[in-house]
């Protein structure tokens, strides 16, 4: 079974914080995606990744960036959190390239709040 | 632009048939997901179409019509567990998968 593990499923930080959220798959894919999840606003993509050292901006990037050093690790980055960045951060990841390959696995979650 | 429309909740009972519809505008369109949502749980896929017609996956099934930009999702003999939040999601040319705002679906006894 695909998995796709979030390091932390629920954080607390202060305004101004950095925040580092990290997600590892241990599949192999090729594609990696951040989202966030707001009641009412369903899924919003942050950023993708389609390969090691790639990225590219989803449809909210603004107050995020991100790391992919390695195939399995990609990491969201708020570099000065800010309280409506308050949301629950969902890790994806799916095999092929592009839109070949219809399955995307999530990761449990991270809840993160900014105080 | 590029975006999927669907209904923000839908009530059924127990043993019933239930449709969950979704309506999309893309550039570039390479098929059609459902996944489902638990409360507190991560989304699972349930099915994907990337031709027209329907797709049967036991008490699930969708379908898409690419000429109508429209796709729904089928539930049948509806469960209690079955109560949780659908999503339709699409790929666009750029290998970015954009989701609907979610219908939450309630099952009553």
């Amino acid at each position: 079974d695909v998995k796709v593990t979030q390091s932390s499923r629920y954080l607390v930080k202060r305004t101004g914080e950095k925040v580092f959220l990290e997600c590892v798959q241990d599949m192999d894919h090729e594609n990696m995606f951040w989202y966030r999840q707001d009641p009412g606003l369903g899924l919003r993509l942050i950023y993708f990744s389609y390969d090691v050292k790639m990225k590219e901006k989803g449809d909210i990037p603004e107050g995020y960036s991100v790391s992919r050093e390695k195939k399995e690790r990609f990491s969201l980055i708020l570099e000065s959190a800010s309280t409506n960045q308050t949301s629950m951060y969902l890790c994806a990841s799916k095999e092929g390239q592009g839109a070949s390959g219809n399955t995307i696995y999530f990761g449990e979650g991270s809840w993160l709040t900014v105080v | 632009g590029q975006s999927l429309e669907q209904p923000s909740e839908v009530t059924a009972v127990e043993g019933a048939i239930v449709q969950i519809n979704c309506t999309y505008q893309t550039s570039g369109f390479y098929g059609l997901s459902w996944y489902q949502q638990h409360d507190g749980g991560a989304p699972t896929f349930l099915s994907y179409n990337a031709l027209d017609g329907l797709e049967e996956t036991g008490r699930f099934s969708s379908f898409l019509s690419r000429s109508d930009s429209y796709g729904y999702l089928l539930l049948q003999e509806l469960q209690m567990k079955d109560s949780a939040s659908y999503f339709c999601a699409h790929y666009n040319q750029g290998g970015k998968l954009i989701f609907g705002q979610g219908t939450e679906l309630s099952v009553k006894p």
